[in-house]
């Protein structure tokens, strides 16, 4: 069974830099195809796609945030990561990552998301 | 960046009725058989759940009451007949290109 959960601190200041930790099981990102997406939705409102690691280290970013995230794993440990930097309001949501695989480039199974809100 | 323009924002269905959603995307998603548009089902609380892959395909255990169409740049997603369980917000999603972006999406009440 495929699951991921995701953490982050809750609460954080504007200009801070917001990190996040996808941990999963039921799959590994030593194996080829293998990938692991962000992406967030604020309170109320649509979805956004932030970025994507895959098993061979592969990334790819939103252009519109691309200088503030920087992705990254820890394949021995099953867990991926997600820092944005000079976070400000705009920045609170609910994120999300989720798995999705090379060849079908669609996000089959979600975790439950993780709350964070920027305020000072 | 690929604009996604669902329609309608909202809507109300009698429970057994259809509903039908829609998804026009702002280029052509598609190449030959394949058309990289996804659907999603989000309840209240809780993520997103993948229904639809490549515009047709139903996702394993996702019920037969789904069914999704189209190709290029106009897609269609139905349900029938409603149950009171598919009370959701859905969501098209392509996979042509990065980014990746989701249409705003569209909120079914069962009536």
């Amino acid at each position: 069974q495929v699951t991921l959960k995701e953490s982050g601190p809750g609460i954080l200041q504007p200009s801070q830099t917001l990190s996040l930790t996808c941990s999963f099981s039921g799959f590994s990102l030593s194996t080829a195809g293998m990938g692991v997406n962000w992406i967030r939705q604020p309170s109320g409102k649509g979805l956004e796609w932030l970025a994507h690691i895959y098993w061979d280290d592969d990334k790819h970013y939103n252009p519109s945030l691309k200088s503030r995230l920087t992705i990254s794993k820890d394949t021995s440990r099953n867990q991926v990561f997600l820092k944005i930097s000079s976070v400000d309001t705009a920045d609170t949501a609910t994120y999300y990552c989720a798995r999705t695989v090379i060849t079908t480039w669609y996000f089959d199974v979600w975790g439950a998301g993780t709350t964070v809100t920027v305020s000072s | 960046d690929i604009v996604l323009t669902q329609s309608p924002a909202s809507l109300a269905v009698s429970l057994g009725q259809r509903a039908t959603i829609s998804c026009r995307a702002s280029q052509s998603v598609s190449i030959s058989t394949y058309s990289y548009m996804h659907w999603y089902q989000q309840k209240p609380g809780q993520p997103p759940k993948l229904l639809i892959k490549y515009a047709s395909n139903l996702e394993s255990g996702v019920p037969a009451r789904f069914s999704g169409s189209g190709s290029g740049t106009d897609f269609t997603l139905d349900i029938h007949p409603v149950e009171e369980e598919d009370t959701a917000t859905y969501y098209c999603q392509h996979s042509w290109e990065i980014p990746y972006t989701f249409g705003g999406g569209t909120k079914l009440e069962i009536k």
